[in-house]
């Protein structure tokens, strides 16, 4: 069983329409959860992280995240997309598989115009 | 937060060949990272290099393929020997936050094996 699941692989949405990239881990122990964005022909830039305190987390470009323990869950969202956010967004996970950071498949979003 | 450079940017390489990728960091860093990136991939980690000691593999990743030197805290490199198509990748390096886990990457090396 995958320790990091991205329910989506890819996701088109409209310039200025809310979305949200989904992910799920599979863990009983305390984990560090992240987002991270590749734009095209990029690096990794982190985009948010939950450590600890409120399940709410907000980071850059507007984008935010909610822990949700119980169903194991660290969803992304953004209320209003631009073309800009076309790029690919990973789910990360430290200590689900070991102390280590473990990534999610990769949900690809494409924004149109 | 850390500055991290890769050298070569990208490669295209013969089958049978080796590639040494660099990787420098602008502080000092206990630990370093290596990530595969395959085409319409994820990452996968290769291995973790501390300075000082072996570099410890990840399953389903070997020392004779990918040998992993870190000579200091500043800098490490990785090998992709005897390479074939597969190994067509984009290989990253990352360095790890002791405080907040967080994970800053270098802008990866894109390696084509022909």
């Amino acid at each position: 069983a995958q320790s990091v699941t991205q329910l989506d692989s890819q996701v088109p949405v409209f310039e200025e329409a809310p979305v949200e990239l989904r992910c799920n881990y599979s863990s009983s122990v305390s984990v560090y959860l992240f987002w991270y964005v590749q734009y095209p022909n990029q690096g990794l830039q982190l985009l948010l992280k939950y450590l600890s305190g409120s399940t709410l987390v907000k980071g850059i470009n507007g984008f935010e995240a909610e822990f949700n323990k119980s169903q194991t869950s660290f969803h992304l969202r953004k209320p209003s997309v631009h073309i800009s956010d076309t790029a690919e967004y990973f789910c990360a996970v430290w200590g689900a598989a070991g102390n280590k950071l473990t990534f999610g498949g990769g949900t690809r979003v494409l924004v149109k115009p | 937060s850390a500055v991290i450079s890769q050298k070569p940017s990208r490669d295209i390489c013969q089958r049978g060949t080796s590639l040494t990728i660099q990787c420098q960091v602008d502080s000092q860093v206990t630990m370093m990272f290596w990530y595969r990136q395959q085409p319409g991939q994820s990452l996968t980690l290769i291995a973790t290099a501390n300075q000082g000691s072996e570099a410890t593999y990840e399953s389903g990743f070997v020392i004779d393929k990918f040998p992993i030197s870190r000579p200091n805290l500043t800098f490490s490199t990785l090998t992709v020997s005897n390479m074939s198509p597969e190994d067509s990748s984009i290989y990253l390096c990352s360095v790890e936050s002791l405080e907040t886990y967080e994970q800053y990457f270098g802008p990866g090396t894109r390696l084509t094996v022909t």
